[in-house]
């Protein structure tokens, strides 16, 4: 089973500096089905980015996925004050389909 | 616009069962695979389960393999979880989800629920 790591562990930034957080996998993601998640108090998850590097509908371009293998970031360029929130990566195996979340990063405001 | 609302969550007693159900409105439900996923207070996600378009294809996370099992009406637009023998540790605001992007297995969702709570206490 693939675990995800995700680092640091708590970040505290302020609005406007750039937020730059951690997956890593315990095995190589050949497929690069990785994903990003933010999620804030009370609501359900909201996909940011998948394929590692690709943003979902809707998401602003500040956010933007990168990596391969084992070790995939999520950027936010220059954060908002909606940003900050809870972030997770996520990873689907197939055959048969397995999905497996990070333990979370939280970002929150210095 | 799509919609998925859950609904069935409660306390239960260790040992109890409870179903939930996640009423699928806004997309041709029969057309795409459909996950539970759940959270601990204060914890992380965690996949629960998930279930083709036609509802003959299921697996399971191993901490509710044998437990739980999930079904769909595609006549009713809904997707179900059965959940036996539940435990302290099956405490969790319960999510569905989906994805539009293809009807086969989903590798991500954009799509979620608003959770339904379920609490096992005595």
């Amino acid at each position: 089973e693939i675990v995800l790591t995700q680092s640091p562990g708590p970040l505290s930034l302020s609005p406007g500096e750039r937020a730059t957080l951690s997956c890593r996998a315990s095995q190589s993601l050949s497929t690069n089905y990785l994903a990003w998640y933010q999620q804030k108090p009370g609501q359900a998850p909201r996909l940011l980015i998948y394929g590692a590097s690709n943003r979902a509908a809707g998401i602003p371009d500040r956010f933007s996925g990168s990596g391969s293998g084992t070790d995939f970031t999520l950027t936010i360029s220059r954060l908002e004050p909606e940003d900050f929130a809870v972030y997770y990566c996520q990873q689907y195996g197939s055959s048969p389909p397995i999905y497996t979340f990070g333990q979370g990063t939280k970002l929150e405001i210095k | 616009e799509v919609q998925l609302l859950e609904s069935g969550g409660g306390l239960v007693q260790p040992g109890g069962s409870l179903r939930l159900s996640c009423a699928a409105s806004g997309f041709t439900f029969s057309m795409y695979t459909m996950s539970w996923v759940r959270q601990a207070p204060g914890k992380g996600l965690e996949w629960v389960s998930i279930i083709n378009s036609g509802g003959d294809s299921t697996y399971y996370a191993d901490s509710v393999k044998g437990r739980f099992t999930i079904s769909r009406d595609n006549s009713k637009n809904t997707l179900y979880v059965q959940m036996n023998s539940l435990r302290a540790e099956d405490t969790a605001v319960y999510y569905c989800a989906t994805d539009l992007g293809n009807s086969g297995w989903l590798p991500h969702w954009f799509y979620w629920g608003q959770g339904t709570l379920v609490t096992v206490s005595s």
